[in-house]
């Protein structure tokens, strides 16, 4: 298994412009995330999903989009890009058994560096 | 509302000697869970180690121990016999239970010295 991959490993983006970070997992989880880490903080949640068509936002959604069309991909939209979306973007993905009362650990891709300038 | 805790910025231990990394957390949740995960400077993100709130047992993967203090609500991480290659940035993390939601500290930066 590939776990949880992302793609591209590295962009820069100038002000204004669009792009769409690529995040699939092949562990046939349900639960996937998006998490944004700023220099020397912890992560921080953009949006979640608990299954194909349903998404949520988390804590910080602003200028992000999401979409779940299949329950492999969660792609990340960022539109308009701006200097304060310059970080480290984390997808993840974790097993959940809704309704059992567990919470299972996540599994992460090695992350998208972007840029904006 | 629900919050992580994580009070040492930077810490430093000798190689071979055990360390134990801090993490409160609060929660009005009852079932929920606690997970420490590793970032070496290689930037991805390892899972370590998981706590379930009903949980009697202290949690132990290999070097890895979660003190589990419950009414404290402490969740810390002690790696025992410490190697060059424990040097990374630890994260405390704590799920619930319905919300599949996960927060997380701001992280410990752990130098083992040789």
């Amino acid at each position: 298994n590939a776990g949880v991959t992302q793609t591209p490993k590295f962009r820069i983006l100038k002000i204004g412009q669009s792009m769409t970070l690529q995040c699939a997992q092949d562990m046939n989880h349900n639960y996937m995330y998006w998490y944004r880490q700023d220099p020397g903080m912890g992560l921080k949640l953009i949006y979640y999903s608990v299954g194909a068509g349903i998404t949520d936002k988390g804590e910080v959604p602003n200028g992000y989009n999401v979409s779940r069309s299949t329950t492999e991909d969660f792609p990340l939209r960022l539109e308009l890009a701006a200097p304060s979306q310059t970080s480290v973007y984390f997808c993840a993905s974790s097993y959940a058994s809704a309704g059992q009362g567990a919470v299972y650990e996540q599994y992460f891709g090695p992350g998208t560096r972007l840029t904006v300038t | 509302a629900q919050k992580i805790t994580q009070t040492q910025p930077g810490m430093f231990v000798q190689e071979k000697e055990a360390v134990t990394l801090d993490c409160t957390y609060d929660t009005s949740d009852q079932s929920y869970g606690l997970f420490w995960y590793k970032q070496p400077s290689s930037g991805e993100i390892i899972f370590l180690i998981y706590q379930g709130s009903y949980d009697e047992q202290n949690a132990t993967e290999g070097r890895y121990s979660l003190n589990f203090q419950k009414a404290r609500k402490s969740a810390n991480l002690v790696i025992s016999a410490s190697q060059l290659g424990d040097s990374a940035m630890y994260f405390c993390a704590m799920g619930t239970s319905g919300t599949y939601k996960y927060i997380f500290g701001t992280g410990t930066r752990l130098k083992v010295l040789a």
